[in-house]
């Protein structure tokens, strides 16, 4: 139990194009989801934070307007990366929680390596 | 502002060999602390969960610990295989959110 997937997989894109990542719980209803980035050789920094049907919580230093999260379903998150650039290629990772309020185990998807060209 | 360091960076050691990965914290208020393992380009992969009000946690040949006074957890991996081979994220669970740190890339030579 506890499986997260991720779509696509890779994606290699043009600058300037908006790109969108899905992230869903197969398994279990996610009342939070996550959202991180990870530059080669360094660590996940959490993006954002968003729940079921509000607006996602930004970190500081991350532009909502550009990484575009919505959380519509207890199954279901997507980012989108809008007017992308050569600077977000990255790998994107989503997770997910069963629990609300205080930090329960978080169960990781497989990632999405974003290349913009 | 909690900071998670994670030394060395990187570990080889002879297939068989037991060893102690270490992680620590700056700020012990805490819920819980993961240890995860990640496979080149791939995502991560949850080993073991320890809340804030345990000690220890024991999954096969992994061994996770965690004092969170002294803000110091340790992942111990008995009778280490070459498949043992990735990195090995630390994670400290507060205030709804995960901080990592930047991992120890294992190598098991056979």
């Amino acid at each position: 139990g506890a499986v997260v997937s991720q779509h696509p997989s890779w994606v290699i894109c043009k600058s300037g194009t908006s790109v969108k990542i899905e992230c869903r719980s197969l398994d279990f209803q996610a009342t939070t989801m996550f959202w991180y980035r990870q530059f080669p050789k360094q660590s996940l920094m959490l993006m954002a934070t968003s729940n079921e049907g509000s607006k996602a919580t930004y970190e500081q230093g991350v532009e909502k307007d550009k990484f575009l999260i919505n959380h519509a379903s207890l199954t279901l998150s997507t980012l989108t990366v809008t007017s992308a650039h050569p600077e977000d290629s990255s790998f994107y990772i989503c997770s997910a929680t069963r629990t609300s309020g205080r930090t329960g185990e978080q169960f990781f998807g497989p990632g999405t390596r974003l290349t913009v060209l | 502002k909690q900071e998670v360091t994670q030394i060395p960076a990187a570990l080889s050691v002879p297939e068989g060999e037991n060893l102690v990965l270490n992680c620590s914290f700056t700020d012990s208020a805490i819920y819980n602390l993961q240890w995860f393992r990640q496979d080149p380009g791939k995502g991560l992969t949850s080993l073991l969960l320890i809340q804030s009000s345990q000690r220890e946690q024991t999954s096969g040949r992994l061994n996770a610990s965690l004092d969170k006074s002294s803000g110091r957890s340790t992942l111990y991996i008995a009778a280490s295989q070459p498949g043992d081979s990735a990195t090995y994220l630390c994670a400290v669970g507060a205030n709804s959110k995960l901080t990592f740190g930047k991992g120890i890339t294992l190598s098991v030579r056979p």
